[in-house]
């Protein structure tokens, strides 16, 4: 139950197209789902946040989209250039947890110039 | 870049061996929480600490341990080496246990 599913595990855009990138969970505690973009060498950094309160929530050209009801939620990310190569993680949290983030797999994204 | 510093950066033991990884946390955090990133895949949570007490455990075996100082740094222990045990140690601090979490670099540990 305490899983996150995301999909795909990897994808390949060309410059300025829009990336999707799928998360599905099963914990109907979770009521904090962030995203994180991670490069070689580093660690995850935090991108954009939703709560369930919303249905979608933009900041730049990141749009988390999120459907209580299906417990999916999606990050889309507009006009990809080279430089958002990178893998992304979804993630999960509730209140009862605290930040002890649940991630899902991850997804290894390449933006081809 | 967060202000988080984890050190050392890499490190090679052998099966059996024990390891101490450190970290200091960003200026104005008390809550430290660590994070076991095996190839490929996502972070899996081992424990956090808050004013220098374990506040919330994964699902990692007892010699997987931690601390942390009155400066809120912390360090992972981990005894008994497994070839398992081979990941990306990453630490992360907060402004408290239910605050956003900003990632170091990582400690990168390889068990042969």
């Amino acid at each position: 139950q305490q899983q996150v599913k995301q999909s795909p595990q990897s994808l390949i855009v060309q410059k300025g197209g829009i990336p999707i990138i799928n998360c599905a969970y099963e914990n109907t505690a979770f009521d904090y789902f962030p995203w994180y973009q991670q490069f070689p060498g580093k660690g995850p950094a935090l991108l954009i946040a939703i709560r369930p309160d919303v249905s979608e929530k933009k900041e730049g050209r990141f749009t988390i989209s999120f459907n209580k009801s299906a417990k999916q939620f999606s990050l889309h990310i507009m006009d990809s250039q080279p430089g958002d190569s990178a893998t992304y993680f979804c993630a999960a949290s509730g209140e009862t947890s605290g930040s002890r983030l649940t991630f899902g797999e991850g997804t290894q994204l390449t933006v081809n110039p | 870049e967060t202000g988080v510093t984890q050190s050392p950066t890499h490190l090679i033991k052998t099966r059996g061996q024990q390891v101490t990884l450190r970290c200091s946390s960003q200026s104005g955090h008390n809550t430290v929480s660590w994070y076991q990133q095996a190839l490929g895949q996502g972070p899996q949570f081992i424990f956090q600490y808050y004013r220098e007490e374990e506040n919330g455990r994964g699902n990692f075996p007892p010699r997987f341990s931690g601390l942390q100082f009155p400066n809120y740094s912390s360090e992972l222990n981990v005894n008994a080496l497994e070839l398992d045990d081979s990941a990306l140690y990453l630490c992360a601090s907060s402004f408290g246990p239910n605050e956003k979490l900003f990632f170091g670099s990582g400690t990168q540990l390889s068990v042969l």
